[in-house]
């Protein structure tokens, strides 16, 4: 597609439920990032691909988030035993090459935890 | 620890007026990326600008111009006759520039414009 795709769009979840938030970057884009922005805030980093390894996860939260990128495109996101303060927006963005190239953002999916 | 400081939680202004963001930045890094984001009720982020830390020269496109100053550590973003489709939260975002532009990338707080009719 023309741009960053991330489904779903929204997702609400029960509490200590297991979830999966996907991300299609934009063809031919080899890094790939996640953001979580929560209400009122910017977005924080999580987690940077470059190809099908990550290349620096320092900023997930803790070991219920894990993210994968099996191809080298598409990227799941997922997060286990999900609480009620992992509820944000999820974003996903890539560039071409991760170095002095813009990244480009998808439009987020929204976790809400109850 | 790098840091981004936007200390604008809103701004109102009405159309066509001059409306200038706020940005101050802290870093240890002699070499470093500067972003403006802008995030529209969509909440997709659009690109609008990446500085170089070296490259201190100011920057206008359109409506749209940026005021670097390294001595200040800030990076100020000012929007000339305002829109009503310029109404957007505003982010302002600091990287390493060796590991790329995204990898790091350090978000403010954003600033919300609301530009009314």
């Amino acid at each position: 597609g023309a741009g960053v795709s991330q489904t779903p769009s929204n997702k609400v979840t029960e509490k200590g439920k297991y979830v999966e938030l996907r991300c299609d970057p934009i063809s031919g884009h080899t890094a790939l990032y996640w953001y979580r922005q929560s209400l009122g805030q910017g977005p924080e980093f999580l987690i940077y691909f470059q190809g099908t390894g990550a290349a620096d996860d320092s900023g997930l939260p803790n070991d219920r988030f894990f993210a994968v990128r099996p191809e080298g495109s598409v990227s799941t996101l997922k997060i286990q035993r999900t609480e009620r303060g992992d509820s944000a927006v999820y974003l996903c963005a890539s560039s071409l090459r991760g170095r002095d190239t813009e990244a480009f953002f998808g439009q987020g999916t929204r976790l809400t935890v109850v | 620890a790098q840091k981004v400081t936007q200390a604008q939680t809103e701004i109102s202004v009405v159309e066509k007026e001059d409306v200038t963001l706020d940005c101050v930045y802290e870093t240890r890094d002699t070499t470093y990326y500067l972003f403006w984001y802008k995030q529209p009720p969509s909440g997709e982020l659009v690109f609008l600008i990446r500085r170089n830390s070296f490259d201190e020269q100011n920057e206008i496109s359109g409506r749209y111009s940026w005021n670097f100053q390294k001595s200040t550590s800030s990076f100020n973003f000012t929007i000339t006759a305002s829109q009503v489709v310029d109404s957007a939260v505003y982010f302002c975002a600091l990287s390493e520039a060796f590991l790329g532009s995204a990898r790091q990338l350090t978000f403010g707080s954003g600033t919300q414009l609301t530009v009314l009719p």
